[in-house]
């Protein structure tokens, strides 16, 4: 099973300030998602990378796969507090993308 | 469109109990799956179908049992409950095994007590 790991795992700002979160592996993803989760609610995919060097934009979100496929950044410009969330990437093996693996998250907490 | 819904929402079972934990999807995917959120641990895939009558097993199958009979259900059994299966349970679906847009469900959270 391949492992994501993200960072930070927690993460409080000022709303207004930008700020990038990051899922790393030592493996080689064929695809990589962002999820937000809020309290109480299951996940809702933001974006999919399958392109090493990615770059997707959603608003004030910028997702990047990294060249080599093993990593990939979120930044948030100008974070607002419904930004607020769990941040969570989940990359699927080989070419099958039977099985996603989950990171554990970055809780994001964006204060007024 | 309801999506992907799960019932109950809640359940509090005692050591030894079994139930099923339904998810049912409206959007005629093939692809469902099972997870299981705990803190620190992240969401961990149960068991998976990529059609009606086909089913295997993610990297925490023992203790769940699975089925898919139609291609809107795939109801989750947990046989003889333990406390180490209390988490928060979640359904998910997708066009196709090899599709993308994934969707969840809104969670259902179990205590085993």
């Amino acid at each position: 099973t391949q492992l994501l790991e993200q960072s930070p795992q927690f993460l409080s700002i000022q709303e207004g300030e930008n700020l990038t979160v990051y899922c790393n592996s030592s493996s080689v993803f064929s695809s990589l998602q962002w999820y937000r989760q809020e309290p109480g609610e299951g996940p809702v995919l933001l974006v999919t990378v399958v392109t090493g060097g990615e770059v997707k934009k959603l608003k004030r979100l910028t997702f990047q796969f990294g060249d080599a496929r093993k990593d990939s950044s979120l930044h948030i410009t100008a974070a607002q507090p419904g930004d607020t969330g769990l941040y969570l990437c989940a990359g699927s093996e080989g070419g099958s993308n039977y099985k996603l693996t989950f990171g554990k998250g970055t809780l994001l907490t964006v204060n007024p | 469109n309801a999506g992907v819904t799960q019932t109950p929402k809640f359940q509090v079972l005692k050591t030894g109990q079994s139930m099923t934990l339904q998810c049912a999807q409206d959007m005629n995917h093939e692809y469902m799956s099972w997870y299981r959120q705990d803190p620190g641990m992240g969401l961990r895939l149960i068991h998976y179908s990529v059609g009606a009558g086909i089913t295997d097993q993610g990297e925490v199958p023992n203790g769940y049992n699975v089925s898919r009979s139609t291609t809107e259900d795939f109801p989750l059994r947990l046989l003889s409950a333990a406390p180490s299966q209390t988490s928060v349970y979640f359904c998910a679906s997708r066009g196709t095994a090899s599709s993308y847009e994934q969707y969840f469900g809104p969670g259902t959270r179990l205590t085993v007590t």
